[in-house]
């Protein structure tokens, strides 16, 4: 079975500063997409970055960067001068095989913490 | 433009029954994923559907169903509920393909009992 692997259960950061969570994966995809998504306590997933695999930049979004080492099969997220709003769970995604089907991976979760 | 809507929020449910979930993708998206997240744990695929059909079908039983509906909105049918069904789920609606991106609903909180 295809894993996706976040080593850090839990997270704290100071507001401003900067915190990384990391993730790895285990794909036999060879074009991929990886993702990962914020859950706040109101429990609604919500999109925070993707990365096409096939891309060497790394992808950003305003706060939120990523360093994809393909080789290393690792995906981890940067956030940068940390909001209390950033506080949430963090899953990272990846696309795998199971049981014949394709399907999309989710990683156990980083609890985030930022405290003021 | 509304996005992944589900109902209902919450259901309360007792051993052995059956439940039916509901879903509305967002606008312009034909495909449908199911997810079960358990309290602690990241969200497991259950099954999706594209074109009214099931295209792929996570490690889950036969007693967890679905369906399509032509205006791309689906339905998750859970039977002969067990405590171990407790948890939030989740539908996540998308254009065809894994590597598209999913945008997931509020979720269904179901607690059997």
């Amino acid at each position: 079975a295809q894993t996706v692997t976040q080593s850090q259960p839990e997270m704290s950061v100071q507001e401003a500063e900067t915190v990384t969570l990391s993730c790895t994966y285990d794909t036999s995809e060879s074009d991929y997409y990886l993702f990962w998504y914020k859950q706040p306590p109101s429990r609604q997933m919500i999109l925070v970055i993707r990365q096409e695999a096939y891309k060497q930049q790394n992808a950003t979004e305003n706060r939120f960067s990523v360093n994809f080492q393909k080789a290393a099969k690792s995906f981890s997220l940067k956030i940068s001068d940390s909001q209390l709003g950033d506080a949430a769970m963090y899953f990272c995604a990846s696309p795998g095989w199971q049981g014949g089907s394709e399907k999309l991976v989710f990683g156990k979760g980083t609890k985030l913490t930022v405290n003021p | 433009d509304a996005g992944v809507t589900q109902s209902p929020t919450h259901l309360i449910k007792t051993r052995g029954q059956q439940v039916t979930l509901r879903c509305s993708p967002k606008s312009g998206h034909d495909t449908v994923s199911w997810y079960q997240q358990a309290l602690g744990q990241g969200p497991q695929f259950i099954f999706q559907y594209y074109e009214e059909e099931e295209r792929q079908r996570g490690n889950f039983p036969d007693r967890f169903s679905g369906h399509q509906f032509p205006n791309y909105s689906s339905e998750l049918n859970v039977n002969a509920l067990l405590l171990g069904d407790s948890a939030l789920y989740l539908c996540a609606s998308s254009l065809e393909g894994l590597k598209e991106t999913q945008y997931f609903g509020p979720g269904t909180r179901l607690l059997v009992l």
